[in-house]
């Protein structure tokens, strides 16, 4: 099994729906983030958290939510999905500093229609 | 201007080649330096890390970061076709600051 996995794996949805993807790790991390990537824009930070109880926004958090339901558990949310938010969503973690390893899921592509 | 400005190619090489990947970046208080590589479909995964400037080499695999010009390069040597991947440089402040990625390098290494 993978270290970090994230589902579903590939989703379409409609404008306007609240959508959840979902990542949970078995490395056993206390820092977990949320990265979408996009052609020509590489990846962008949308959320972090390095704690249950510590969430802060990233560079591009408007439009998403996200809940730490536990060590091992990250959801990112749409609330109202809108077609600029098509694009491979990732989730990653890390036991230490920003420039520690980061260990990646296997990524979510969502479309938006 | 972005922070961090990396060739999206795609870079098409022969099997056996030496491969030269860079990012230039903006801002000189970047003290750390990675590498990540993404195979297609994939998450992305760490290759190289150094800190501050100089080089580090593991196998095949060369990072080397010139801070004077504010650039990073990775060097392949004796590519293969398991080389062929997006590259993704990335840099911090700090262990304490975010990772800047650069949007990334598509290699394709041809038999």
């Amino acid at each position: 099994d993978a270290d970090v996995t994230q589902t579903p794996r590939n989703r379409i949805t409609k404008t306007g729906k609240r959508i959840m993807l979902e990542c949970s790790q078995t490395k056993g991390h206390d820092r977990m983030y949320w990265y979408r990537q996009d052609p020509g824009l590489g990846l962008r930070l949308i959320y972090y958290s390095f704690d249950v109880k510590d969430i802060n926004k990233g560079e591009i958090s408007d439009g998403y939510s996200v809940s730490r339901q536990a060590q091992a558990k990250f959801s990112l949310s749409l609330e109202s999905a809108i077609p600029n938010q098509t694009a491979l969503y990732f989730c990653a973690t890390s036991d230490g500093g920003w420039s520690t390893e980061a260990f990646f899921g296997q990524g979510t592509r969502l479309t938006v229609v | 201007q972005k922070e961090v400005e990396q060739d999206p190619g795609p870079l098409s090489v022969p099997e056996g080649a030496i491969v030269s990947l860079n990012c230039t970046y903006s801002n000189s208080a970047f003290q750390y330096f990675m590498w990540y590589r993404q195979y297609s479909r994939k998450g992305p995964e760490l290759l190289m890390y150094t800190y501050s400037s100089g080089n580090k080499e593991d196998g095949r695999f060369t990072a080397q970061v010139d801070k004077s010009s504010k650039y990073i390069s990775l060097f392949i040597r004796d590519s293969q076709p398991s080389d062929s991947a997006t590259y993704l440089c990335a840099m911090s402040f700090g262990t304490a600051s975010k990772l800047t990625f650069g949007t990334g390098t598509r290699l394709q290494v041809t038999l």
